[in-house]
């Protein structure tokens, strides 16, 4: 079984410029969630989809983030402007189930470095 | 707001040794709790836990929970070092399979 799959790997790029990643999540997992981790910390949860809609998106912050899951498969987060506190590891992961109690597996990331 | 603390932030042992790592949680319509070991990419499952008192095992891995105390502690035996990694606790709550991370344990296994 092929796992969640994210690109690019690695991004850098300058203040206000802008950034998109890409994730392809396990097949016939309904569930994506983005998260956003900051070295030294855990990931954080920025957006959830279950299947094309969102389930949370609580902590993304709004005015610069957006991200879609069209027809409910592949997703893409977007930045834009790029701030300086953006530089992280985007991950990205899936799970089988709409409801708790399954686990997520993780794609290996986009490091992205703002500078 | 959902807390998760793990102690220590980090650790350094010798091959061979037995580590115990902690996790502590406040959360709302608590559901389960989960380990993951991090090394320089993703996250890969180590165990979820649902029940309290019921150890879940996995080679030298083991985990349990206590839902009365809120916590959660994961043991590591005859450690190696490929153990080498951040170890992530984190709790899902509700129905959402919402995970709240906490900031993981950096384990070192020296020769």
């Amino acid at each position: 079984e092929a796992g969640v799959a994210q690109s690019p790997r690695y991004k850098i790029i300058e203040k206000r410029q802008s950034v998109a990643f890409w994730c392809n999540p396990i097949s016939g997992h309904a569930t994506l969630y983005w998260y956003q981790q900051i070295l030294g910390q855990g990931p954080k949860l920025l957006i959830q989809f279950q299947n094309n809609g969102v389930v949370d998106d609580s902590q993304l912050p709004k005015d610069r983030f957006s991200a879609e899951r069209l027809k409910g498969v592949d997703s893409t987060l977007k930045i834009q402007p790029a701030k300086l506190e953006d530089s992280a590891v985007y991950l990205c992961a899936s799970s089988l189930g709409v409801i708790g109690g399954y686990e997520q597996y993780f794609g290996p990331g986009t490091r992205l470095t703002v500078t | 707001e959902d807390k998760v603390v793990q102690s220590p932030l980090s650790l350094v042992v010798h091959e061979g040794d037995t580590v115990t790592l902690n996790c502590s949680y406040e959360v709302t319509n608590f559901r389960s709790l989960l380990w993951y070991k991090q090394e320089k990419k993703a996250p890969t499952f180590l165990f979820m836990l649902t029940s309290s008192g019921i150890e879940k095992k996995s080679g030298r891995l083991s985990s349990i929970l206590d839902k009365k105390e809120l916590f959660s502690i994961l043991n590591i035996t005859a450690t190696q070092t490929g153990d080498s990694a951040v170890y992530l606790c984190a709790v899902e709550r509700g129905t959402a399979s919402k995970l709240t991370f906490g900031t993981g344990t950096r384990l070192q296994v020296t020769l």
